[in-house]
């Protein structure tokens, strides 16, 4: 029972390049998420998915793109990649889109240079 | 929008003695307040959560407490053990459509031998 599987676990860019992280479900959960984790600031939600074909953006979207391929797969896209979006990037989904709890993935830590 | 603060962000025990942690919330239409364990390395895990009609809940050696009019709810970890050891985060829903969760910033927990 893999949970949530993100892909890569350690990514070094350049500033300008472009990257897609991966995300996959196997709970057939409806709702899935993109986090990002910065030292003392907690998990900030950047995109989320409340259900298959729809997108929203949350607290800290610009620079960033998502695609939910299927109701499995949530991708996440930085277009071009700057110094300021090091950090580490989690994904979760949940059942339902409101008050329940939410299954993480084991991060990508992302260095852009 | 949903602001949730969590002191203190480092707290340091004894084995057996116990531990506090408190969050507070801005947003009075919140409804449930989930608690995340965070092992090095790892993907935020729930450990305990609570509904707004419920003041108090208990798994064991945790217990939450919520105190809507006073807008705060804390973690309590009785007869800590090493394995404590873990940076613990709060949560909010928020009041928006998908009620998206806002995350307080950390708690690092040292359970010392």
């Amino acid at each position: 029972n893999a949970g949530v599987t993100q892909t890569p676990k350690f990514q070094v860019l350049k500033t300008g390049q472009s990257m897609t992280l991966q995300c996959a479900q196997d709970m057939n959960h409806n709702s899935m998420y993109w986090y990002r984790q910065d030292p003392g600031m907690g998990l900030r939600l950047i995109y989320y998915s409340a259900s298959e074909g729809t997108t929203d953006k949350g607290e800290v979207p610009n620079g960033y793109n998502v695609s939910r391929l299927n109701k499995r797969e949530f991708s996440l896209r930085l277009e071009s990649a700057a110094p300021s979006q090091t950090s580490v990037y989690f994904c979760a989904s949940t059942a339902l889109a409101e008050n329940t709890e939410a299954f993480f993935g084991q991060g990508t830590r992302l260095t852009v240079v | 929008g949903e602001n949730v603060e969590q002191h203190p962000s480092t707290l340091s025990v004894q084995e057996g003695d116990s531990a506090v942690i408190k969050c507070t919330y801005s947003d009075s239409a919140s409804n449930y307040f989930p608690w995340y364990k965070q092992e090095l390395g790892k993907g935020p895990q729930l450990i305990i959560d609570i509904r707004s009609n419920v003041g108090e809940k208990k798994d064991q050696r945790i217990a939450v407490t919520l105190n809507k009019t006073a807008k705060h709810f804390s973690l309590h970890i009785t007869e800590t053990q090493p394995e404590d050891s873990a940076v613990y985060f709060c949560a909010a829903s928020g009041s928006g459509s998908a009620r998206q969760l806002t995350f307080g910033s950390g708690t690092q927990l040292t359970v010392l031998p």
